[in-house]
């Protein structure tokens, strides 16, 4: 069964620097999510993307968060300067298009971010 | 979106059915529950949906009650890798055409932790 793959599954980083996190959502999915989820917390939502936009943000998602598309397969979240407080699991999550428009969405396993 | 109501924690014996129960007192007629679970350190897994009919797949059922109130995930045979923090969730129908509308977010709560004991 097609799944959707989160690299790496942990990384280790100083703060204020830059860090990468990247996704390969599921090959005929269309929507493109992040979510985190802080040691102990709730998962939260960070951003959704469709054709090659932001659709949606929420409040977490600042000026350091920026999410791309570079290619047909990759979905890609950026933090410009980490913080202590950046520490958490990170997921990524895809949906496929079409009709009816409540497709579940799936979720890959993570990335441990943990902020030095 | 409608805010739902689980119990923090549930016990249940391997081999026994598991009924996890959540209420939506405030769901509206377009929306949709849907439940996921979280196996330690892993990804939400998708599990069911439904909108008013009884849903049933490989890993579970879902029973929504007539009036959509409150529904129930039922694991028939529950193991121990089953034990997990189930998330119900409420979630409006997105619009029938492809927009970006249509990419609505999942709101988690603090779910349930079910337990399978041996």
């Amino acid at each position: 069964e097609p799944e959707v793959t989160q690299t790496p599954s942990h990384q280790v980083t100083q703060m204020g620097q830059e860090v990468i996190l990247r996704c390969v959502p599921i090959s005929n999915h269309l929507y493109f999510y992040w979510y985190r989820q802080i040691l102990g917390q709730k998962v939260e939502f960070l951003v959704s993307f469709y054709n090659n936009e932001i659709s949606e943000k929420s409040e977490i998602f600042d000026d350091q968060f920026s999410v791309e598309r570079p290619d047909g397969s990759n979905f890609t979240l950026k933090i410009r300067s980490t913080k202590l407080e950046d520490s958490a699991m990170y997921f990524c999550a895809s949906r496929p298009p079409g009709l009816p428009s409540n497709q579940p969405q799936h979720f890959g396993d993570g990335t441990r971010l943990s902020i030095l | 979106d409608a805010k739902t109501t689980q119990p923090p924690s549930m016990d249940c014996a391997e081999g026994r059915a598991a009924n996890l129960p959540c209420n939506h007192s405030t769901i509206s007629g377009n929306e949709y529950v849907y439940w996921y679970r979280q196996i330690h350190s892993q990804g939400p897994q998708y599990i069911i949906h439904g909108l008013k009919n009884n849903e049933t797949n490989e890993m579970a059922s879902l029973i929504i009650t007539e009036d959509r109130k409150s529904s129930t995930l039922i694991l028939p045979h529950a193991t121990l890798r089953d034990t997990a923090v189930y998330y119900c969730i409420v979630r409006v129908r997105g619009p029938p055409q492809i927009s970006s509308g249509s990419a609505r977010q999942l709101t988690f709560g603090s779910g349930t932790q079910l337990t399978v004991l041996p």
